[in-house]
Order: structure tokens, then sequence, then C-alpha cells
């Protein structure tokens, strides 16, 4: 089976960094990635990871270590329109992405 | 190019009644993958085409089914529909299956009275 962990909800400062967590718990791994929700839209992706480390890619960063089963997404300077919901999917071979529930993420000014 | 396109955006529907939903896959991506999200369970696979054929499934009565057509095309069905088949229903395309990005459309707001 498939388990996921992030946190429900996170409340950041405009300008700020935030740190959204993800573990899982997967029958199998060949990735993970992490998508953006904003309220009434479509999921659109944001990052994936496939080894270990960091992946940069702008005001976003993704960390992925597959031996704790955890990974991580970075926001930096952290804008209005990153209010958003954040979620992690695994992709485990030739089976379609399964997903956490997702973190929505607020910020205030 | 264009994007994944799913029709219609809303539905209201009766307890009891059938409902079909469509998705249109980016031109060239023969992988069309059905998703239930609602705001307690999150996103949930319902299904999985790939070339006509349904690759996986996910844990959902046989009330829901679907299919894919020769274009890579999809639609859904639901059947003696349910209140709590109330949902946002999403479909993603992806030029191949596994490791590879996934593009949602803007899914189809269901709402079952």
């Amino acid at each position: 089976g498939q388990n996921f962990d992030q946190p429900t909800e996170m409340t950041a400062t405009e300008g700020a960094i935030v740190q959204i967590n993800c573990t899982y718990q997967t029958s199998g791994f060949n990735g993970l990635f992490w998508y953006q929700q904003h309220a009434g839209e479509a999921p659109t992706f944001l990052s994936y990871n496939v080894l270990d480390g960091l992946e940069e890619k702008g005001r976003f960063s993704s960390f992925l270590s597959r031996s704790k089963g955890y990974s991580y997404l970075l926001l930096k300077e952290l804008q209005m329109k990153d209010s958003a919901s954040y979620l992690c999917a695994v992709n485990s071979g030739n089976t379609p992405l399964v997903f956490g529930k997702g973190t929505r993420l607020s910020v205030i000014a | 190019k264009a994007g994944v396109t799913q029709t219609p955006r809303y539905l209201i529907k009766t307890r009891g009644q059938q409902v079909t939903l469509s998705c249109s896959p980016i031109s060239g991506h023969r992988s069309v993958s059905w998703y239930q999200q609602t705001p307690g369970q999150g996103l949930q696979f319902l299904f999985e085409y790939f070339s006509e054929t349904q690759r996986n499934k996910g844990n959902f009565p046989g009330r829901f089914s679907g299919r894919q057509f020769s274009n890579s095309r999809s639609e859904m069905n639901v059947s003696t529909l349910e209140l709590g088949d109330s949902a946002l229903y999403l479909c993603a395309s992806s030029l191949e299956r596994g490791l590879t990005e996934a593009f949602f459309g803007q899914g189809t707001r269901l709402t079952v009275v």
C-alpha cells in the first residue's frame, strides 16, 4: 500500500522561507513529484526527484532521501501568489502517480 | 500546444442517474489517468489508460468505469450516482507510462443531489 504524511496546513509570511515536508511509505519507488494546486484550479507540476539530494528550480527547491522515505519542498522569497495546496506524489514504475493529501499554505503580509 | 481539456466543467446530477465525463489529452500523449478529489480524501486514483487499454485501477466500486479511444481521448462513466460521488474529477495526461510528468485538466466538478 501507499502511505503519506504531510502537514495539513501551514502559514508563512511574505518574503520568508517555508519548508513543506512529506514522508512516504510505498511498495515501490521510482521518483517523487511535487505539484502546486491553487483553489479551484488544476494541479501543476513543480519538481521531481529521482536520486537523493536537492533539486533547485528558481525560488523552489525539492529534497529527497530515499532511505528515509522523506522529501521536502522549500519555497524562498514567499509571495502572496504562493498561497496554494502543495501535493507530494510518488511514482512506482508503470503505475500512475499516487498523491498525498496535500498541504494548504497560506502566505500572509 | 493545447493543454488537457475536460468537459463539462460543472455538472449537477440526481442520485441514481449516470454521468459520462470526457478528457482530451495533450496531443501526442498516450497515457490518461483519472483521479477523484474531495476535501477529506485528497486526490485518489481511479484508473489509467494507455493505448486503449486499462492498465491500472484504483479502489473504487464497479459503478466507476472508463475507456480510451484510438485518438487517446478518454471517458469515464459513473452509474447509479450516490451523494458521496460529489467531487472534482481530474484527468491527467502523460507522454508515456512510468516516470513522466503528468499534466492535469481543469477538472469536472460533479455535484450529486
